[in-house]
């Protein structure tokens, strides 16, 4: 199977704090990763496209210098949330995607970060 | 733009029967992929089933299939012998056939499934 862990899988921080979560291909190389933001009862939002070795593309009204992605190799993609607020308490969730027959096909998705910005 | 309906925010199921769940998309590209993803109460995002859209066939995996109308740009899934673990919320996703940052998923809202013992 394709595994995807993420780290840490709940946090708990101050407000003004900086947290980082990591999205790691465990069994796979990923060039591309997602990361999501998903609120209560709601379908998930996607905030961010990281490339291996290049910039990140954010979607519309996703603050890049809020949400920090790195991608610094084929397996590793990381997440750091900037100056945290309450209002940016959420479930994150990453997804990398797996390459099959020269194409990038499907994603799969860690288990997610929780977290509560106090 | 790509949209993707799931008119059925909940649905209920007797356990060992079977359930379907609609879902519909709107696009304009005659190449992508389809998906449906379960999400338990843990909330890992599980890859239940995959359609290729230049399939005629439609996918199956085990207990999971799906009816894949590319005309109607209907992609429904029938979950038979419902069991307890199959209690979820369920995704419909699109995505393009094309990869890299333009192949990112697209989510319908989602339709929780309850399964009744």
């Amino acid at each position: 199977g394709a595994v995807v862990s993420q780290h840490p899988s709940w946090v708990i921080c101050k407000s003004g704090t900086s947290v980082k979560i990591e999205c790691r291909s465990l069994d796979f190389q990923a060039t591309t990763m997602f990361w999501y933001r998903q609120f209560p009862k709601q379908s998930l939002m996607l905030m961010a496209t990281s490339n291996e070795g290049s910039k990140a593309t954010y979607e519309q009204g996703v603050e890049k210098d809020k949400f920090l992605i790195n991608h610094a190799s084929l397996t590793l993609s990381t997440l750091t949330v900037t100056s945290a607020h309450p209002e940016d308490s959420s479930f994150y969730i990453c997804s990398a995607l797996r390459a099959s027959g020269g194409y990038q096909e499907t994603q799969y998705f860690g288990p997610g970060t929780r977290l509560l910005v106090l | 733009a790509q949209t993707v309906t799931q008119s059925q925010p909940e649905m209920s199921v007797q356990e060992a029967e079977t359930v379907t769940l609609s879902c519909t998309y709107d696009t304009s590209e005659s190449d992508y992929y389809l998906f449906w993803y379960k999400q338990p109460p843990s909330r890992q995002m599980i890859l239940v089933i995959r359609q290729e859209a230049y399939k005629q066939q439609n996918a199956t995996e085990n207990r999971f299939s799906v009816n894949f109308q590319k005309a109607a740009k209907s992609f429904s899934l029938k979950i038979s012998d419902s069991q307890l673990g199959d209690a979820a919320m369920y995704f419909c996703a699109y995505r393009s056939a094309w990869g890299g940052s333009q192949g990112n998923l697209i989510f319908g809202k989602g339709t929780k499934l309850s399964v009744k013992p």
